[in-house]
């Protein structure tokens, strides 16, 4: 089935400091990766949609230049936090459309996120 | 994408079938309904979806009203890992570029 990854698994970090976080496709070619953000308790939020070579699409209310989303490949989509701080604390999760040759499949598959702790 | 009302929680005894209902009154010709679920501190998963005909797969089956303004979500023999939030999402599969909004969900807890 399709897999993908996220790395690290979970991070503490100072702050003032920025963290890269990773989301592989392992077995399948995505064109279109989609970050989130949990806090406790909460559900998932939605930041941005992030498509291979072209820029990413932010979410209203989501601060671009904090959350730096690079898709320079069609496995491969990095979130990075920078000057994180500790209201950045949460769970973040990627997940992946899959591209079905022929035709743009509509199903997402996510990764098993990522827990950030800034102190 | 139109929205989706589920109860908070729910209990289900194991081995028993657990019924998860979502209403989404509103919904569209062209909207699916997709279920996924959420283990604690894990990614979401996916379940299943539909357009208006009942479906089944290895891990649930989803049934839609015949008018699509709700479903059921049936896990037909509950066991305590299926303890979860379960989501229930309509999405336009011509929208939004097919990002998954996710509303609070309804935490399932199986009790032995």
């Amino acid at each position: 089935g399709a897999v993908v990854s996220q790395h690290p698994s979970w991070v503490i970090c100072k702050s003032g400091t920025s963290v890269k976080i990773e989301c592989r496709s392992l077995d399948f070619q995505a064109t279109t990766m989609f970050w989130y953000r949990q806090f406790p308790k909460q559900s998932l939020m939605l930041m941005a949609t992030s498509n291979e070579g072209s820029k990413a699409t932010y979410e209203q209310g989501v601060e671009k230049d904090k959350f730096l989303i690079n898709h320079a490949s069609l496995t491969l989509s990095t979130l990075t936090v920078t000057s994180a701080h500790p209201e950045d604390s949460s769970f973040y999760i990627c997940s992946a459309r899959v591209l079905v040759s022929g035709a743009v499949s509509y199903e997402q598959y996510f990764g098993p996120g990522t827990r950030l702790t800034v102190t | 994408d139109a929205k989706t009302t589920q109860p908070t929680s729910m209990d289900c005894a194991e081995g028993r079938a657990a019924n998860l209902p979502c209403n989404h009154s509103t919904i569209s010709g062209n909207e699916y309904v997709y279920w996924y679920r959420q283990i604690h501190s894990q990614g979401p998963q996916y379940i299943i979806h539909g357009l208006k005909n009942n479906e089944t797969n290895e891990m649930a089956s989803l049934i839609i009203t015949e008018d699509r303004k709700s479903s059921t979500l049936i896990l037909p023999h509950a066991t305590l890992r299926d303890t979860a939030v379960y989501y229930c999402i309509v999405r336009s599969v011509y929208n939004q570029g097919g990002k998954l909004i996710f509303g609070q969900g309804t935490e399932l807890s199986v009790k032995p």
